[in-house]
């Protein structure tokens, strides 16, 4: 089935790491994505793995993949409060017209 | 700055009415997607539309339905509104192929009465 789940929120302090989990079930997923709402706003793409890559890493951003247990974290270096936001996982169904599937959201607090 | 374009940022309606929504892709950008986010929710996907046809549709009613013009612009239109219509109508475009990256718009806020 399609399925991708989020804890649904995360507080931590300026300048901590924080770490944003995911877990999904589509094991044919090829891509999957973090994207990043902010109150009001469209979505915003911060990064993407490819499935056959076990991590990524993009400035303050790494991504961590475990393919055989379809877990998928965001770790957010150097936390700032300009990174408070809502952050969705997203999976690529390659097989329904590759649409991406979404989790709930996680909202992110950083406090000062 | 995605270089997706969405309006009107707001409106309302009232049951049973009718909405058009509009979405201005990137130039080249073959592919575009409608989602649906109610209040606290993730994105849930209405339909996808290639080169002016629809390639792809999720759990949506029939009274859902869209368009794409050559000129990278599309429609989402919303017949007999239900108050459960509410929700952040958001658009995104993408080159068919590749990494499936997705440039959204900011998105069109319904509200239905």
């Amino acid at each position: 089935g399609e399925d991708v789940e989020q804890s649904l929120f995360l507080s931590v302090r300026e300048g901590d790491s924080s770490v944003i989990n995911c877990t999904y079930t589509d094991s044919s997923s090829t891509y999957l994505y973090w994207y990043k709402q902010e109150p009001g706003a469209g979505l915003q793409l911060l990064t993407y793995i490819f499935s056959n890559m076990d991590m990524k890493q993009d400035q303050r951003l790494t991504v961590l993949l475990n393919k055989k247990d379809k877990h998928l974290s965001l770790r957010i270096a150097d936390t700032q409060t300009g990174d408070s936001a809502i952050y969705f996982c997203a999976e690529r169904n390659p097989g329904n017209n590759r649409k991406l599937i979404w989790g709930l959201g996680t909202s992110l607090a950083v406090n000062p | 700055e995605t270089g997706v374009t969405q309006s009107p940022t707001h409106l309302i309606k009232t049951r049973g009415q009718q909405v058009t929504l509009r979405c201005s892709s990137q130039s080249g950008h073959n592919t575009v997607s409608w989602y649906q986010q109610a209040l606290g929710q993730g994105p849930q996907f209405i339909f996808q539309y290639y080169r002016e046809e629809e390639n792809g549709r999720g759990n949506f009613p029939p009274r859902f339905s869209g368009l794409q013009f050559p000129n990278y612009s599309s429609e989402l239109n919303v017949n007999a509104l239900e108050l459960d219509d509410s929700a952040l109508y958001l658009c995104a475009s993408t080159l068919a192929g590749g990494t499936g990256e997705l440039f959204f718009g900011e998105g069109s806020r319904l509200t239905v009465l």
